[in-house]
């Protein structure tokens, strides 16, 4: 199943830049969008989403950014800090039941 | 702050036997789902339950899987009778509405 796809399976970022994690969908029938974030042995954080019909959402230093006709949304973490380590997930639900989850990427912040 | 949780955190099983997994959803909300992430794969939905009934269920969700809301708190996943491929780690989730799902912290199943 490929419907969500997080092609990063890592990056590295200094602590105090920006870190964008990415992702794509193929689904058109996804309306709703979320990331949450996962440490080991935890079961994956909330952190924010996105509808269909916005292209941004902002809450704090987390901002994501939705491109539905490149079927592209992105994380922006500013300013990164080492607490954010962890692998972020990409999740899209069509109609709000399912969620349908990416790989992951895993998100090192270097002090 | 209100939070899913699950028991037990680990649990391991021979082969064959049942299996009750255990979640308290945060209280006041209506929709409840589980989920499974298998070592190094991805985190995979299995069912959804709304109203005291499945509202939708994946292809891995067969007759050895069954969901029930037994009183006013817990959620329960019960595998029938487990075979070495379902083990994996099990999160339950909640939502208020069509929006935001928050998850347990998982339990860890390992069949033998």
């Amino acid at each position: 199943d490929q419907q969500v796809k997080q092609n990063s399976p890592s990056l590295s970022v200094q602590e105090g830049r920006i870190s964008i994690l990415n992702c794509d969908y193929t689904n058109s029938m996804f309306d709703y969008f979320l990331w949450y974030k996962k440490y080991p042995a935890e079961g994956p954080t909330f952190l924010i989403s996105i509808s269909s019909i916005k292209d941004k959402n902002e809450d704090g230093r987390f901002t994501v950014f939705l491109n539905k006709s490149a079927k592209h949304l992105s994380l922006h973490i500013v300013p990164s800090q080492p607490g954010d380590s962890a692998v972020y997930f990409c999740a899209a639900s069509a109609g709000g039941n399912k969620l349908v989850f990416g790989a992951g990427t895993i998100l090192r912040v270097k002090s | 702050e209100p939070e899913v949780t699950q028991t037990p955190s680990h649990q391991v099983t021979q082969m064959g036997q049942e299996v009750i997994l255990r979640c308290v959803p945060i209280s006041n909300h209506l929709y409840f789902y589980w989920y499974r992430q298998i070592l190094g794969q991805k985190v995979e939905f299995l069912v959804s339950f709304y109203n005291n009934e499945i509202s939708e269920k994946s292809e891995i969700f067969d007759d050895q899987f069954s969901v029930e809301r037994p009183d006013g708190s817990n959620f329960t996943l019960k595998i029938r009778s487990t075979k070495l491929e379902d083990s994996a780690m099990y999160f339950c989730a909640s939502s208020g509405g069509v929006d935001e799902q928050y998850f347990g912290p998982g339990t860890r199943l390992t069949v033998t």
